[in-house]
């Protein structure tokens, strides 16, 4: 099972600010299944980000990913308000999937 | 646009099989290449991995959970189920249907989540 953890657990950041979050597998991942959800709380989780970079439909380009191998990150360039939430990377391999344990991206 | 819906009892007895059942609107299931499947999240946890189905018939489970788990379609009304059996209190949480395409397997389309107490 590959195994994904996240850095850092909670993140303090200020609107306008940029976030870079990190998810880290503990065996190579293949660039095409690493996802990225947001969760706000009372809410089901929502697609960020497929394939490493690629923006699900409606997500703003102020979300972009990055990454390959064992190493990927989710960078939010300019924080707004409503970017504050849980943030989970995903993997897909081998018919198994498997989520980081999140990132909390708070308010400064 | 897919939506999905859970429904099933809220609460159930130690040992019991929970039964949930996803409501798929927006578009049939059969001849879908979408891969339906099931996520739980504990209260204050994160996100786990229950299983998937695929178009085929094919179904994949988390091994942690294998045992106890089946998925199914029933195209006839639109929905797909998840029943899990022998339950603890470990598997109270969120339960959430999904939806997975082939080609990204990322999970697209997410119902509001269901929310299981497990209590005698």
């Amino acid at each position: 099972e590959i195994v994904l953890t996240q850095s850092p657990g909670t993140l303090s950041l200020s609107p306008g600010e940029r976030a870079t979050l990190s998810c880290r597998a503990s065996e190579s991942v293949s660039s095409s299944y690493l996802a990225w959800y947001q969760q706000k709380p009372g809410q089901a989780p929502r697609l960020l980000i497929s394939g490493t970079s690629n923006r699900a439909t409606g997500i703003p380009d102020r979300f972009s990913g990055d990454g390959s191998g064992t190493d990927f990150t989710l960078t939010i360039s300019r924080l707004e308000p409503e970017d504050f939430a849980v943030y989970y990377c995903q993997q897909y391999g081998s018919s198994q999937y498997s989520f980081g344990q999140g990132t909390k991206l708070e308010i400064k | 646009q897919m939506q999905l819906q859970e429904s099933g009892p809220g609460l159930v007895k130690p040992s019991e099989t929970l039964s949930l059942t996803c409501t798929v609107s927006g578009g049939p299931i059969s001849g879908s290449r979408h891969y339906w499947g099931w996520i739980r999240q504990a209260p204050g946890k994160g996100l786990e991995w229950i299983g998937n189905m695929y178009y085929s018939g094919t179904t994949y489970y988390n091994p942690s959970l294998k045992s106890r788990v089946t998925i199914s379609v029933d195209t006839s009304r639109n929905h797909f189920s998840l029943r899990l059996s022998s339950l603890t209190a470990a598997d109270a949480a969120v339960y959430f249907c999904v939806t997975t395409w082939p080609s990204i397997h990322a999970f697209d389309f997410w119902g509001q989540g269901t929310t299981v107490i497990v209590s005698s």
